[in-house]
Parts: structure tokens; sequence; C-alpha cells
């Protein structure tokens, strides 16, 4: 299985503001997602991010708000922008190794909004 | 669309008990699933997941599952609880054409000593 690499892994942010989240792979991997996780929720997918194209959102979920780059083949980033307290949450990157069923996660980045 | 449900918040076993945690899905075709455990601030762990073959499947932390096709059910279970299997249990399905991983709610085991 790949291991990831995601930070920071906790932040304090104030409204307004933007805080990128960066995932590191230690395997090439054609596919990654990133996920929301609210407090006491589930896990939601915000968008999945291949390399060299525009990332793919979900419904409730805008680029605007939540841009993503893949630059390369083992590195992703997540950007959460005009941050308000309703953003709140983890958030996790997740990867699918090619050729294999399997999804490893990030340790998460937990996110407060002041 | 696929999804998935787990019908109970919480379930409460005490050590040594048998643990059964319940899962139901719906996907368009063969279902990939996956059972994931989260301690407090942590990340997921994988735990175990059914692709094909044999429907009885087992884990890690001697965890094990079954794939019930007609029921269309992969409860998760566990012979004897331990207290430090206490933790957030999700359950996930993914269609054999996507590669999107959909979650239950996720179910709150606690084990009593």
């Amino acid at each position: 299985s790949a291991v990831i690499s995601q930070k920071p892994s906790r932040d304090i942010c104030q409204r307004g503001t933007s805080l990128t989240i960066q995932c590191q792979v230690d395997s090439q991997v054609t596919m990654m997602f990133w996920y929301r996780q609210q407090p006491g929720q589930s896990l939601t997918l915000i968008a999945t991010a291949n390399q060299g194209s525009e990332a793919t959102y979900e419904s409730g979920f805008v680029i605007d708000k939540f841009p993503i780059s893949r630059p390369n083949l083992t590195f992703s980033t997540l950007t959460v922008s005009n941050m308000s307290p309703e953003d709140s949450s983890i958030y996790l990157c997740s990867v699918a190794l090619d050729g294999d069923y399997g999804y490893t996660f990030g340790s998460g980045t937990r996110l407060t909004v002041v | 669309a696929q999804s998935v449900a787990q019908p109970e918040d919480q379930v409460n076993v005490a050590e040594g008990n048998p643990l059964t945690v319940k899962c139901t899905y719906s996907v368009s075709g063969n279902p990939y699933l996956f059972w994931y455990v989260q301690y407090p601030n942590r990340g997921l762990q994988f735990l175990l997941k059914y692709i094909t073959g044999d429907n009885l499947v087992k884990g890690s932390y001697g965890f094990e599952a079954e794939f019930n096709k007609s029921q269309t059910s992969f409860h998760l279970k566990k012979p004897s609880a331990l207290v430090s299997d206490s933790a957030l249990y999700f359950c996930a399905v993914r269609d054999r054409g996507f590669q999107k991983l959909v979650f239950g709610t996720g179910t709150r085991l606690l084990v009593s000593p």
C-alpha cells in the first residue's frame, strides 16, 4: 500500500483567509481524491484529481472555493478559500493504487475557522 | 448511484463478546466493499475489502466481514471484542465502473471492560 504524507495536520485560521493542504504520496498514482469530514459526520468526496487535467468536483463543491492542483503523479494540493466557520472540518486525501482496489488515506488536516 | 447504509449509530458490546457492525449497500453492478476504522484524532485505517471470491473476508486486528449478495450486506464481525476496538467504523462501496468511494454514516463501537 502507499504511504501518504499530509500537511498540515491541523490549523486554526481566521475567517476570510485561505489554507492550502498538501498531500505527498510515496508512489506514482493516477487518481487522488479529496474528502471532507464535518464534525460528527461521514466522509464526503470533494473532488477527484487526475494528473494533467482539471479536477472533477462533486455536487455541492466548486473550484472557486476548493481549487486543486495536481502537478505530478505523487503530489496534490487542496485550497480552502475564503474560509468561514462552516468550513471547519477534517480534510483527507486518498489514493487508489493502479492495479489495486484498496484506498489509502492520509492522516487528515483538522481545520478550525474562527 | 451507489450508496451505503449503516443503520446503527452506536454498538455497545462487552469485552470478550462477539461484535457485529451492520452495513448494507446499493450499486448498479457488482460492488467493491470496504471497511475502515477511525480512532480519535487519526485518519482512516483500512481493515478489509471484498473484491471477488470467497464471501468471508478476513482483515486486520481479527476482524472479518461476510459478503451477502442476496441481502446486499457486508457486516463486520469479530469473535471476541477488545476495549481497544472502541472506535468509529465506516463501511464504503465502490461501483466497479467508477473509482469513487462512497461512505456510510459510520457506527461508533463502544467495548466496555
